[in-house]
């Protein structure tokens, strides 16, 4: 069975400092892990995917993951948060004969000071 | 190109009441699956719709059923509806089942 665990629900950074947000997975077989960023309002939006390829995953508005098999995490970071970065974050994960079928974390609220 | 699009956007219904909302995928997208996001938690999978089926389900019970048209498009309906099911209802779309899915903006659904 698969879960996901991210650790801090509420994560507060000030504009230019790095952004980190952990999430943990639990999983069978070897799965696919995907980060989402959702603002006020709105869906959810793909920030980034791992399916096996290079462990260190770029998304898009400057995020990236590396997916660490040892220590079962796949955690998200940016090296100079915005305050546009200002959004709840949910790691997700899929695997095995249910790949259609996402299971989400509990997700990371993020706050940036100025 | 339009993304995932859902109606309506809000509801208001009250306990017992019937209720459908409505999903249009991507161009190019022949897979729909639905999500229920309680306030404060991330999104739980409802069911997984593809070639008019219903391939996957999670653990929501049969008051909780779909359908799938020839176009791709999909309805969700929850039946004799309990305060509990006050969520935001979000519906994903992907080029088949096995592939990265694009959300919607979600219908948020009040139960009174």
């Amino acid at each position: 069975a698969q879960s996901v665990t991210q650790l801090g629900s509420h994560v507060s950074v000030s504009e230019g400092a790095l952004v980190l947000l952990r999430c943990n997975y639990s999983s069978s077989v070897p799965p696919y892990l995907f980060w989402y960023v959702q603002y006020p309002n709105q869906g959810l939006q793909l920030l980034l995917k791992y399916t096996s390829a290079a462990t260190l995953v770029k998304g898009i508005n400057g995020f990236e993951a590396e997916f660490k098999k040892s220590e079962t995490s796949f955690h998200l970071t940016k090296p100079s948060a915005h305050m546009s970065d200002a959004a709840e974050y949910f790691c997700a994960v899929s695997e095995g004969d249910s790949w259609g079928k996402l299971q989400f974390g509990a997700g990371t609220q993020v706050v940036v000071t100025p | 190109d339009a993304g995932v699009t859902q109606s309506p956007t809000h509801l208001i219904k009250t306990r017992g009441q019937q209720v459908t909302l409505r999903c249009s995928p991507k161009s190019g997208h022949d897979t729909v699956s639905w999500y229920q996001q309680a306030l404060g938690q991330g999104p739980q999978f409802i069911f997984q719709y593809y070639e008019e089926e219903e391939r996957q389900r999670g653990n929501f019970p049969d008051r909780f059923s779909g359908h799938q048209f020839p176009n791709y498009s999909s309805e969700l309906n929850v039946n004799a509806l309990l305060l509990g099911d006050s969520a935001l209802y979000l519906c994903a779309s992907s080029p088949g089942a096995v592939e990265t899915q694009y959300f919607g903006p979600g219908t948020r659904l009040l139960v009174l």
